[in-house]
């Protein structure tokens, strides 16, 4: 089993739709959990960290951390066709080196005009 | 700045040729990272470098060999490429050491090279 499951998509929806994109993880030690964002052909970028559980909202980005229930989320609202890209979740703990960070597979979202 | 830079772009070997990845960054970052991406496994750990003069194994070392020339540069070799070195390599950097109780240590990543081996 992976220690971090995500569903490869791919997720069309049309433009202005809620996307919710998700992810599961099996070891409870991570603290740090990250979304990146990556454009076809280009290196993943990060769009928004959460430290523990809880949520962070930036601009039309939610992110969210349930860590009883080891499942992540990112919330994208009014989406946008500049927002088709594949987006990891990424996570790490605090005692471990921040090099040792686990990616999920990526999730394929298109954003139909 | 030119953030992480990676050469080549684009390499096709032919099984048992050997070559070099190289990757620079100019953000005076300590901690390098080598990953190579792969449909359906997402970005995989090769070798790591917290800081200039150390090295480390990540999640899938074997085939690989890595030289950290210099806080900048952090260089990836293939021995003898083996078709399933096939994939897109992706450099990083971050600023290093632990990630702290509020902090993140963001790494940045590199363009990409996309490796073919016949």
């Amino acid at each position: 089993q992976k220690e971090v499951e995500q569903d490869p998509g791919p997720l069309s929806v049309p433009e202005g739709a809620i996307v919710s994109l998700n992810c599961t993880y099996s070891n409870s030690a991570f603290q740090y959990f990250m979304w990146y964002r990556q454009y076809s052909r280009k290196g993943p970028e990060l769009l928004m960290y959460t430290y523990s559980s809880g949520n962070k909202e930036d601009g039309r980005f939610t992110a969210q951390v349930d860590k009883s229930s080891k499942y992540i989320s990112l919330f994208i609202r009014d989406s946008q066709p500049s927002d088709s890209a594949t987006y990891l979740c990424a996570m790490t703990s605090y005692y471990s080196s921040a090099s040792k960070i686990i990616f999920g597979s990526g999730t394929r979202l298109s954003i139909r005009p | 700045n030119a953030g992480v830079t990676q050469t080549p772009k684009f390499q096709v070997l032919k099984t048992g040729q050997s070559m070099t990845l190289q990757c620079a960054q100019d953000m005076n970052h300590n901690s390098m990272y080598w990953y190579r991406q792969d449909p359906g496994m997402g970005l995989r750990l090769i070798y790591y470098s917290a800081s200039e003069g150390t090295t480390d194994k990540g999640e899938v070392p074997n085939g690989y060999n890595v030289s950290r020339l210099n806080k900048r540069e952090f260089s990836l070799r293939l021995e003898s490429a083996a078709p399933s070195q096939t994939s897109v390599y992706f450099c990083a950097s971050s600023p290093g050491g632990l990630a702290g109780l509020s902090s993140y240590n963001e790494q940045f990543f590199g363009p990409g090279t996309r490796l073919t081996v016949l």
